[in-house]
């Protein structure tokens, strides 16, 4: 039972557009959220996260948006740049940190 | 941000032979680190929670004596996978939690991973 769901394996937008990626929770009990970048033989680290009290959190390019009635959140990166080409990893805390099966992003110079 | 290392980065051994996997934080105490595994194109897993001095805390569905942690010291845990099968070949990580910031998840640094293949 996949209770934080990634359904895209790969996203590939265009250097300087927009990159949504997006994430699915069934956990209603989940009170923080977190979104890690994971590169090639490295492990994962920390991007940004929110709280399940707010809806949006900002942090330069990277944007992560809440929607707790659909339990879904969002990374948007804007612009894109090919160094955020990585895989990118949905998380959520209960009493541990639950993650979805990640999304490659490959952003095209 | 904090390092944490992973020592070996690549192992490859026999089945039934055991394999130790060891992680430290390099500039940092850790009270709790963590092990996850990572099958190909799945999640993270978590396999246990260790807790520096004290007896692991494994998920449901993991081996404690096939999965032996030890947490000795503030900058040191070890995973032994212990008789290992070609089925427990997978990316094993670890994380650490600065002491200061044990409910900050924001402050869980991960190391680069450990490739295990049992042949």
């Amino acid at each position: 039972d996949q209770q934080v769901k990634q359904n895209s394996p790969s996203l590939s937008v265009q250097e300087g557009r927009i990159s949504i990626l997006n994430c699915d929770y069934t956990n209603s009990m989940f009170d923080y959220f977190l979104w890690y970048k994971k590169y090639p033989a490295e492990g994962p680290t920390f991007l940004i996260s929110i709280s399940s009290i707010k809806d949006k959190n900002e942090d330069g390019r990277f944007t992560v948006f809440l929607n707790k009635s659909a339990k879904h959140l969002s990374l948007h990166i804007v612009p894109s740049q090919p160094g955020d080409s990585a895989v990118y990893f949905c998380a959520a805390k209960g009493y541990k940190l639950t993650f979805g099966k990640g999304t490659l992003l490959t952003v095209n110079p | 941000g904090a390092v944490v290392s992973q020592h070996p980065s690549r192992v490859i051994c026999k089945s039934g032979t055991s394999v130790k996997i060891e992680c430290r934080s390099l500039d940092f105490q850790a009270t709790t680190m963590f092990w996850y595994r990572q099958f190909p194109k799945q999640s993270l897993m978590l396999m246990a929670t260790s807790n520096e001095g004290s007896k692991a805390t494994y998920e449901q569905g993991v081996e404690k004596d096939k999965f032996l942690i030890n947490h000795a010291s503030l900058t040191l845990s070890t995973l032994t996978v212990t008789s290992a099968h070609p089925e427990d070949s997978s990316f094993y990580i670890c994380s650490a939690i600065i002491q200061s910031q044990a409910d900050s998840y924001n402050e869980q640094f991960f190391g680069p991973g450990t490739r295990l293949t049992v042949l």
